[in-house]
């Protein structure tokens, strides 16, 4: 119940492209669904993220879907850029229910943004 | 705000010695961090949860005699690798949640540091 998956695995869009990632979690109690972006050699930054009780969130280039119902999450990357070439996490935690709940990732997907 | 500085970024140990990382965060106090290990292309797999002035919590399969972590104040958590062999080489990354929400009611902190690439030779 606390697995999160995600797909796709990796992912190749072209400079000024829609970049989307998908993730589906099982605990309905999960109550906070953060992304992550990670170089690198990097820790991972946090990217944007959403409560369940909104169906979408935009900030800039990146936009996050949310399907309450069918228990999925996305990414939407507009105008790809080189730049964006990284590994994105999705993530889901129950932040509301105690001080320190842990984040349970996904696996990842590895995007490259060609010219 | 809500920066957490990681040390080491690298480190190389002989294989049977024991290796030291630090979790600072640098501009609010954490009551509680986490530490995570990540393999090449890999997510991220939680080794264990650390509460200021208490015991660790490990995740199952972590060995808690071979990863020791302290967190002795609200700012630092240490975790130490102990008798490190090869097996043991990795991305260790740590992360810090502060002790009060910040006002963003969606940036609810985790804060990650920018982890420490451990090679056990």
């Amino acid at each position: 119940q606390q697995q999160v998956k995600q797909s796709p695995q990796s992912l190749i869009v072209q400079k000024g492209g829609i970049s989307i990632i998908n993730c589906a979690y099982e605990n309905t109690a999960f109550d906070y669904f953060p992304w992550y972006q990670q170089f690198p050699g990097k820790g991972p930054a946090l990217l944007i993220a959403i409560r369940p009780d909104v169906s979408e969130k935009k900030e800039g280039r990146f936009t996050i879907s949310f399907n309450k119902s069918a228990k999925q999450f996305s990414l939407h990357i507009m105008d790809s850029q080189p730049g964006d070439s990284a590994t994105y996490f999705c993530a889901a935690s129950l932040i509301l229910t105690g001080g320190g709940n842990k984040l349970t990732f996904g696996t990842g997907t590895q995007l490259k943004v060609e010219l | 705000g809500a920066v957490v500085s990681q040390h080491p970024s690298r480190v190389i140990c002989k294989s049977g010695t024991s290796v030291k990382i630090e979790c600072r965060s640098l501009d609010f106090q954490a009551t509680t961090m986490f530490w995570y290990r990540q393999f090449p292309k890999q997510s991220l797999m939680l080794m264990a949860t650390s509460n200021e002035g208490s015991k660790a919590t490990y995740e199952q399969g972590v060995e808690k005699d071979k990863f020791l972590i302290n967190h002795a104040s609200l700012t630092l958590s240490t975790l130490t690798v102990t008798s490190a062999h090869p097996e043991d080489s990795s991305f260790y990354i740590c992360s810090a949640r502060p002790r009060f929400l910040l006002r963003d009611r969606v940036n609810y902190g985790y804060t990650f540091g920018s982890g420490t690439r451990l090679t056990v030779v």
